[in-house]
């Protein structure tokens, strides 16, 4: 069964680094997303991406974040100066046809900022 | 205001007994509920959604209920097993305006079963 995949599983930062997470989503699935999740909290939104474009994006995906699909099948999520507050699991998700498809999930990248 | 919350952070069920997660939305143009589970160091998983036209659908083991009248959205296991362990959440979506998918999701539910 296909499945969106995400590397690395862990990436360790130091404050003010740039780090880039990366997936792929499932293939010819047209709508994409990140999500993270803080320790012990609920998922939350950060970004939508659909037809080589941000759709949506959440008040946490300030200036430090951006996202790129580089080529047909990798979807990025690039930090460009970390925080310690950044430290979280992000997950990438996809979608098949429309918005309001189901989305799946990838294993997600901890990410920790030191 | 978008928000979806839970009733109870955690249920403690003995293996074969039928399991109910609750979840409460405010958003009354909320049109698609997804349930999802999550266990340890691993990503959401879907397990059942309803859209907004249905009050009832059934997948193999599950049952998700939809009361659109007190914005109720329930999960209910049945013959719980010890896999059946994790962390379960609740996430809606609405369509139209500026909303492209972004699901909204709850506190999460842990659910442990018993042996």
């Amino acid at each position: 069964e296909p499945e969106v995949t995400q590397t690395p599983s862990h990436q360790v930062t130091q404050m003010g680094q740039e780090v880039i997470l990366r997936c792929v989503p499932i293939s010819n699935h047209l709508y994409f997303y990140w999500y993270r999740q803080i320790l012990g909290q609920k998922v939350e939104f950060l970004v939508s991406f659909y037809n080589n474009e941000i759709s949506e994006k959440s008040e946490i995906f300030d200036d430090q974040f951006s996202v790129e699909r580089p080529d047909g099948s990798n979807f990025t999520l690039k930090i460009r100066s970390t925080k310690l507050e950044d430290s979280a699991m992000y997950f990438c998700a996809s979608s098949p046809r429309t918005s309001t498809d189901t989305q799946y999930f990838g294993p997600g990248t901890r990410l920790t900022v030191l | 205001g978008e928000s979806v919350g839970l009733h109870l952070p955690t249920l403690s069920v003995q293996e074969g007994d039928n399991s109910i997660i609750n979840c409460a939305y405010s958003n009354s143009a909320s049109d698609y509920f997804i349930w999802y589970k999550q266990e340890s160091g691993k990503g959401p998983q879907f397990i059942i959604d309803i859209r907004s036209n249905m009050d009832k659908r059934q997948g193999q083991r599950v049952t998700v209920l939809l009361n659109k009248t007190v914005k109720h959205l329930s999960l209910q296991i049945a013959a719980t097993q010890p896999g059946d362990s994790a962390v379960y959440f609740c996430a809606e979506t609405f369509p139209g305006g500026t909303s492209y998918g972004k699901l909204t999701f709850g506190q999460g539910t842990i659910l442990t079963v018993h042996p």
